[in-house]
């Protein structure tokens, strides 16, 4: 298996520009997450999805919006890139059978300029 | 909503000596879930440990074991026989798995900084 995967692994983007963060799961959970992480915090949910078709808003979903057609990808987008979306951004997944440990993807590093 | 503080910013500790990190926790909830992840330089974020609130015993990985203090909302992270390996960014973290609406999701703390010296 190979897990969570991320792409792309690092981007720069220009301010006003849009992009699309993927994420994959092969592990067949019903739940997935999207974080960001500021230098020198914690993690913080943008959105999460407790299975295909169904997406919720965490606590900070602005200038963010996903969808979930499958049950393997929850692409992250990206409106109108502002300084203040540079951060890291990860992916996770989970599913009460694995006793809810969050699965994370490698993370990908976006700088907006 | 929960809250998880990590009071301590940084920590050092000599390799092959004990280090304890420190997590507390703020629900009024009383089934929920408790984890201490570890970020290593390479960002990938591991799952160290796991705690559930309603067993008692405290949980126990290798060189890795917790203190849960239910009734003080308390959940410090052990590390016995540090090595140069466990130099890594904790973070202690927060779930409530029941119900609908916003659960599932984890709650972090800010982090602890862990720095191992050979």
């Amino acid at each position: 298996n190979a897990g969570v995967t991320q792409t792309p692994k690092f981007r720069i983007l220009k301010i006003g520009q849009s992009m699309t963060l993927q994420c994959t799961q092969d592990m067949n959970h019903n739940y997935m997450y999207w974080y960001r992480q500021d230098p020198g915090m914690g993690l913080k949910l943008i959105y999460y999805s407790v299975g295909a078709g169904i997406t919720d808003k965490g606590e900070v979903p602005n200038g963010y919006n996903v969808s979930r057609s499958t049950t393997e990808d929850f692409p992250l987008r990206l409106e109108l890139a502002a300084p203040s979306q540079t951060s890291v951004y990860f992916c996770a997944s989970s599913s009460p059978d694995g006793g809810w440990e969050q699965y994370f993807g490698p993370g990908t590093r976006l700088t907006v300029t | 909503a929960q809250t998880v503080t990590q009071s301590q910013p940084e920590m050092s500790v000599q390799e092959a000596e004990t280090v304890t990190l420190s997590c507390t926790y703020d629900t009024s909830e009383s089934n929920y879930y408790l984890f201490w992840y570890k970020q290593p330089p390479s960002r990938q974020m591991i799952l160290v440990i796991r705690q559930e609130a309603y067993k008692q015993q405290n949980a126990t990985e290798n060189r890795f074991s917790v203190n849960f203090q239910k009734a003080a909302k308390s959940f410090s992270l052990k590390i016995s026989d540090s090595q140069l390996g466990d130099t890594a960014m904790y973070f202690c973290a927060f779930m409530k798995p029941n119900s609908g609406g916003s659960n599932y999701k984890l709650t972090f703390g800010k982090g602890t900084l862990l720095t191992v010296n050979p």
